[in-house]
């Protein structure tokens, strides 16, 4: 099963919006509403910021949302800030019999 | 609160074992299904497989069939990947899926994180 694919780096400038895509096939996020955004700072373990699409745990800014259509989601992080630098994942649920995969990864640079 | 505590880190020669523990505590332990993730230096996160801590029920990843094993106790779930190599070094973390009694497949909590080198 291949990774889902996300672009290697975002950058933006603090306020600004960016968006993040995650993009796959039709196994998986396009026939799936269990897509999940992880954020990963270096040398800790991610955290869970969006599930199912576009539900947002509690504790989570509401700076973070998700969407999707057809086979790619969508991160936008609205009001960049300097800690939103990081690492960020998207997972989704697959029909394959690798259950569960990962996009590369996206760098998040605040200029 | 819900917490997910991983033994220390490990350094292995080829072709050996590995066990790593994930201690949870702050909620009933066998309502959620625990995965285990491993993450290569610099590399992206990989899903190993899960386990129902309430029958001991097992999925794993093709990938690692064979060569892993997850088991669990009163309160505490153990991966154990063996036949070890080289490109088995990485962070291995426990992940608890977010979902009461199934699979949602996503991780609401995290361990800190197992590092398991191997190498000769």
């Amino acid at each position: 099963q291949s990774a889902l694919t996300q672009p290697a780096s975002v950058s933006g400038s603090p306020g600004q919006s960016i968006t993040i895509s995650c993009t796959g096939t039709g196994s998986d996020v396009g026939n799936s509403n269990h897509v999940s955004w992880y954020q990963q700072h270096p040398g800790k373990a991610p955290k869970l910021i969006i599930y199912d699409v576009s539900n947002r745990p509690l504790g989570v800014s509401n700076r973070f949302s998700g969407s999707k259509s057809g086979n790619t989601a969508s991160l936008t992080i609205s009001g960049l800030q300097a800690e939103d630098e990081a690492d960020f994942f998207c997972t989704s649920y697959t029909s394959t019999d690798t259950p569960l995969v990962f996009g590369i990864g996206t760098k998040v640079t605040v200029l | 609160q819900v917490q997910l505590v991983q033994s220390g880190a490990e350094v292995k020669k080829p072709g050996a074992s590995v066990k790593v523990s994930c201690k949870a505590s702050g909620y009933t332990f066998t309502g959620f299904y625990m995965h285990w993730v491993r993450q290569a230096p610099g590399q992206g996160l990989e899903w190993m497989g899960w386990i129902n801590p309430r029958s001991g029920g097992t999925k794993y990843d093709p990938k690692f069939q064979g060569r892993v094993t997850m088991t669990r106790d009163t309160s505490t779930v153990y991966m154990e990947l063996s036949s070890l190599r080289s490109d088995d070094t990485a962070v291995y973390y426990c992940m608890r899926d977010g979902a009461k009694y199934s699979t949602g497949w996503y991780g609401d909590f995290w361990g800190q994180g197992t590092l398991v080198t191997v190498s000769s």
